[in-house]
């Protein structure tokens, strides 16, 4: 079976500090892979998604960078962190070819102070 | 620019009841829907979803309706039951991939 991997669960960074956070997916291979953020009060937010390794698409500018080093790990990074980065980060997966569904991992909230 | 919106950020209703989930989208290239059940500091899970060729899906307690000429699809929960209460996100599919979801509507179902 498949699982999806987010570490950390929680991390508070302070501003101007890196940032990594990293997302592996288990039982399948060339996955669709996404990064999502939910800001206090605001939806789910598409960050990045990637289609292959290389491959990454940007919904939005931003402070943040993605980048898939191999197949079926996603890492979403900052070098300088904004208070506004503050949230609830979600990594997700789907099939390739398949219309619909994503897994989401458990999520990373992060607090920037 | 919100793609994708849900105009109700909260629902009440009475256990036993019906809660109807409305979500509203803009881009006509959306050709699939979806949702999506939420609780506090976890991942979204998936619930049901509908192609745009079809205008209804039923999967148990869940219907979703789906009107294109509208761009307008709505999700029905009957019976309402305690444990439906989370934070419902409406999502729509383009090329395949890219997911665009709603901001969410919490739902709150009362004994």
């Amino acid at each position: 079976s498949q699982t999806i991997h987010q570490w950390p669960a929680t991390l508070v960074q302070p501003v101007g500090s890196p940032l990594s956070l990293e997302c592996t997916v288990e039982g399948t291979s060339n996955p669709n892979l996404y990064w999502y953020r939910q800001a206090a009060g605001r939806g789910l937010q598409l960050l990045f998604y990637s289609v292959g390794i290389g491959q990454i698409s940007s919904e939005v500018p931003q402070n943040l960078s993605a980048s898939r080093p191999q197949d079926r790990q996603f890492i979403l990074s900052s070098k300088k962190l904004l208070l506004s980065d503050s949230g609830f980060y979600l990594c997700a997966w789907s099939r390739q070819g398949a219309w619909g569904e994503a897994f989401f991992g458990q999520g990373t909230r992060l607090t920037v102070v | 620019d919100q793609q994708v919106k849900q105009n109700s950020p909260s629902l009440s209703v009475q256990e036993g009841r019906i809660s109807i989930l409305n979500c509203d989208y803009t881009n006509s290239m959306f050709d699939y829907f979806l949702w999506y059940k939420k609780y506090p500091a976890e991942g979204p899970t998936f619930l049901i979803s509908i192609s745009s060729i079809k205008d209804k899906n039923e999967d148990g307690r869940f219907t979703v309706f789906l009107n294109k000429s509208a761009k307008h699809l709505s999700l029905h929960i009957v019976p309402s039951q305690p444990g439906d209460s989370a934070v419902y996100f409406c999502a729509a599919l383009r090329n395949g991939y890219a997911l665009n979801f709603g901001k969410g509507t919490s739902l709150l179902v009362t004994p």
